[in-house]
């Protein structure tokens, strides 16, 4: 079991890209989640997906921020136009029904800097 | 809204003694469920224990057990015989049980413990 795969480990862009960060699961896990970890904020909830299905973006912003779960094993966070504010580790994690008593599995997190 | 504050910012401890981790939270659902997460020097973050809302028993797992007062809304970390391999920021959370199962979970600020020698 590799665990929670995200993809890149760090990515670095200049202010007004896009930048696509990939998550991957742990096989049969069907809730993955997105966090947004700063000094500053400490871990923030994002969104959830629960059998592809979006089930709370209560954290996303509202504006240049958008996930998708196109198939069980992987979810993409966009992020356009980015800002340094943007730069943060971005968690993804998994669990396997997605029930309230469930761990959750974390990924190693993407770093992104945003120049 | 659910609120999780950890007061303590850094701990430090000698090996080999016990540490006390705090941690209070904020819900209006009568059943929830509190979690303690790890998170090493590699930026892992990983679970250690969890406390249900409805149990009166501590839980307890490996060297790692709770404290949980209800009427307190307090649950804190009991790490005994600590290690220096122990040293990470711990993360306190909870997760609400409401209709929408699966809901997102709510860290504290996190504590720093350091174990030397």
């Amino acid at each position: 079991n590799a665990g929670v795969i995200q993809t890149p480990r760090h990515k670095v862009t200049g202010k007004g890209q896009e930048a696509t960060l990939w998550c991957e699961p742990i096989s049969g896990h069907s809730a993955v989640f997105w966090y947004r970890q700063t000094i500053v904020q400490g871990l923030e909830f994002l969104t959830y997906f629960r059998n592809q299905a979006p089930i709370d973006d209560s954290g996303m912003p509202k504006e240049r921020f958008s996930a998708q779960m196109p198939n069980q094993s992987h979810s993409t966070l966009k992020i356009q136009s980015t800002q340094p504010q943007d730069s943060a580790v971005y968690l993804c994690a998994s669990s396997l029904e997605g029930f309230s008593n469930e761990r959750l599995f974390f990924g190693h997190g993407t770093k992104l800097s945003v120049l | 809204a659910q609120k999780v504050t950890q007061t303590q910012t850094s701990i430090s401890v000698v090996e080999k003694t016990t540490v006390t981790m705090d941690c209070v939270y904020e819900t209006r659902d009568s059943s929830y469920f509190l979690f303690w997460y790890k998170q090493t020097a590699s930026g892992e973050i990983v679970f250690l224990i969890r406390q249900d809302s409805y149990k009166k028993e501590n839980a307890t797992v490996g060297h790692y057990s709770l404290n949980f007062q209800k009427p307190k809304s307090s649950i804190g970390l009991i790490i005994t015989a600590t290690q220096i391999e122990d040293s990470a920021v711990y993360f306190c959370a909870m997760r609400e049980v409401n209709n929408n199962a699966g809901a997102k979970l709510t860290f504290g600020g996190g504590t720093r413990l350091t174990v030397r020698p």
